[in-house]
């Protein structure tokens, strides 16, 4: 089994940058992924990591270090429709089972 | 362009009642996850295919609840009998295994027992 934890909530600026934490604990790791929810919709892919190290795509970067078990989501010049839910997932095993934290909701303010 | 299609987007019925919901993978994608979202629980993994077979289905209260993939197009989850505590979105994501792996969300369906 897994624990995955991230912050409940945080408020940020627009156009400031946020980073929002991720730690977890897998007995076969296997890759993490980052989702971005709006309410009301369906979670939508932004970034993977299996490696060590930054992975960057356009405004959204994502961090992995597998000896600490951890990773972050970094949203620079934050925008207004940023405001949703960040889901940090982890895939576990040789059957590459898929479990989501409770995920981070982020307000950006003006 | 390819998604994930679920049916029904919402059902609302009386608790005791068989509730059925259904999940079309994007075509060629050989591994279909079922989850359940609520405000208090967050994404909670219910069961997963990988090629038709059942991987895992820890996360699924056995008595009530059941999920199948009769075809590599059509993946059920069945409640029977549903209970007010089944409200939720359901939310049903399919996946390449390989490569990144990333899942794909059908818009989910929403489901109230009252």
């Amino acid at each position: 089994g897994q624990n995955i934890d991230q912050p409940t909530e945080m408020t940020a600026t627009e156009g400031a940058i946020v980073q929002i934490n991720c730690t977890y604990q897998t007995s076969g790791f296997n890759g993490l992924f980052w989702y971005q929810q709006h309410a009301g919709e369906a979670p939508t892919f932004l970034s993977y990591n299996v490696l060590d190290g930054l992975e960057e795509k356009g405004r959204f970067s994502s961090f992995l270090s597998r000896s600490k078990g951890y990773s972050y989501l970094l949203l620079k010049e934050l925008q207004m429709k940023d405001s949703a839910s960040y889901l940090c997932a982890v895939r576990e095993g040789g059957y590459q089972k898929v479990t989501f934290g409770t995920g981070t909701k982020l307000q950006v303010i003006p | 362009d390819a998604r994930v299609t679920q049916t029904p987007r919402h059902k609302v019925t009386e608790m005791g009642q068989e509730v059925t919901m259904r999940c079309q993978p994007i075509l060629g994608h050989n591994t279909v996850f079922w989850y359940r979202q609520t405000m208090m629980q967050g994404l909670e993994l219910l069961a997963y295919f990988r090629n038709r077979a059942p991987l895992d289905d820890s996360g699924m209260p056995k008595d009530r609840f059941s999920a199948e993939m009769p075809d590599a197009t059509l993946a059920t989850l069945k409640i029977q009998p549903s209970e007010p505590r089944d409200s939720a979105v359901y939310f049903c994501a399919s996946a390449l295994a390989g490569g990144t792996g990333e899942l794909f969300f059908g818009e989910g369906s929403r489901l109230t027992v009252l």
